[in-house]
């Protein structure tokens, strides 16, 4: 069945620091990916998203790119923000099969 | 509506004691999916709908667990008999395919079960 490994956190940043969270799957074909957000006490909210192999999702600075050879989807953001401190989930698939999440906390 | 409704926000309950939980989708979007949040489980999968049918039910995680969907619209979650361990974060999400662009969730409800 389908799975997704997660890095764990908390993961800590001062502001502008680069950002990277893994994320690596195992699925049955060429599944969707997808990052979710979920900021304190909201509800979660999609981040970005790749269709197909060597797809780049991107938003709000945000960036992963889906690598079928390294079955990878990882996360990144050239300088963070204190406004990006949230969990951050890594999913795949039409079910949206999800990581354990990764708590970010960046400070001023 | 301009995104997904759930209600309530907030539901604590006593052991023994069944629940409704309600979701409004977002008017249009044929597909609906339940799922819970809880420590140390993460995020799992518990329904998904497609129209009024429920072609995967294989998340529930016990048959105390159900729920339907009417008019292609409002879904309701029922657990019968509520123990500790059901106390979570339910969340539902709505897409209008099956997921590929990803899914718009609504807030969640709350359920503490004391």
């Amino acid at each position: 069945g389908n799975s997704v490994t997660q890095m764990e956190g908390p993961v800590t940043l001062s502001e502008e620091a680069f950002l990277t969270i893994n994320c690596t799957y195992t699925a049955t074909g060429y599944p969707s990916l997808f990052w979710y957000v979920q900021y304190p006490g909201e509800g979660l909210q999609l981040l970005l998203k790749a269709t197909k192999a060597d797809d780049k999702g991107s938003n709000k600075g945000f960036e992963a790119t889906y690598r079928k050879e390294t079955t990878s989807f990882h996360l990144e953001k050239g300088s963070v923000q204190v406004s990006d401190s949230a969990v951050y989930f890594c999913a795949l698939g039409r079910q949206l099969t999800f990581g354990s999440g990764t708590q970010l906390t960046v400070l001023p | 509506g301009a995104g997904v409704s759930q209600s309530p926000s907030n539901k604590v309950t006593e052991k023994g004691k069944d629940v409704e939980l309600r979701c409004d989708p977002i008017s249009g979007h044929t597909a609906l999916y339940w799922y819970r949040q809880s420590l140390g489980q993460g995020l799992e999968f518990l329904i998904y709908f497609q129209g009024n049918s429920a072609p995967d039910k294989s998340g529930l995680p016990s048959d105390r667990f159900s729920a339907e969907r009417t008019g292609g619209s409002v879904s309701t979650l029922t657990i019968q008999r509520t123990q500790q361990e059901d106390s979570a974060v339910y969340l539902c999400a709505s897409s209008s395919r099956q997921g590929e662009f990803g899914y718009t969730f609504g807030s969640g409800t709350r359920l503490t079960v004391v």
